[in-house]
């Protein structure tokens, strides 16, 4: 247990609709990192937040959003679905030491039909 | 921007085999690099990381990697595989601070 948790874990939704994905860090994890995998793109780097802030953005497209909350918790807003959305959204997180790695959580799979 | 690639999409070793899995990575300064291992299913595990000092680490599992700074890579290797090492494995290269990017990974076929 990586102490992410990420929800839901499974989501099944139609084309044009919009799902929120939510990403609990570990604690005391400052940063927040939301990636897509999908069996053509590989493992892509959406976003990055650190203690609220945006940090990073990556290949993340118009119709997508997130924010990180003042509890640290962060939300991955998908909208206007298209079916080449469908893919495993891996949030992680990294510690305020700085060790380095991240720490991911077991992802929530969409697919969109 | 830094970048990571992975030559090998499949490979397939025979159980008892050595196994080294390829990665080169492309960035201005000192690295910070990963190999990440992933089972279907699940999410991604921590097997190694590079910071500095000794250019061998060791890591869990039986793995280890060596930076290769002339060669820009962190080749990952094990002496001798297990049918359960069967997996998808990334090498990831990062900033403390910022974001970090991963290859495209390296899927691992064991043969009995």
């Amino acid at each position: 247990d990586s102490g992410v948790t990420q929800t839901p874990k499974h989501l099944i939704t139609a084309t044009g609709q919009r799902v929120t994905l939510r990403c609990s860090p570990r604690s005391g994890d400052l940063s927040v990192y939301w990636y897509q995998q999908s069996l053509d793109q590989g493992l892509q780097f959406l976003i990055q937040y650190y203690n609220g802030e945006e940090r990073a953005k990556g290949n993340i497209l118009e119709r997508f959003s997130a924010q990180q909350f003042p509890d640290l918790h962060s939300e991955l807003n998908l909208s206007s679905l298209e079916l080449g959305d469908s893919a495993l959204y891996f949030c992680a997180s990294r510690g305020v030491a700085n060790t380095g790695e991240l720490f991911f959580g077991e992802g929530s799979r969409l697919t969109v039909l | 921007a830094q970048s990571v690639t992975q030559p090998d999409i499949h490979i397939t070793v025979s159980e008892g085999a050595s196994l080294e899995l390829r990665c080169n990575y492309s960035y201005g300064a000192t690295p910070y690099l990963f190999w990440y291992v992933q089972s279907p299913g699940q999410g991604l595990q921590l097997l190694l990381k590079y910071f500095s000092g000794d250019t061998l680490v060791q890591g869990i599992k039986g793995f280890e990697a060596e930076f290769k700074r002339s060669q820009s890579s962190f080749n990952l290797r094990k002496p001798s595989v297990h049918w359960s090492d069967a997996a998808e494995y990334f090498c990831a290269v990062g900033e403390v601070y910022n974001d970090m990017r991963f290859g495209a990974g390296t899927r691992l076929t064991v043969k009995p």
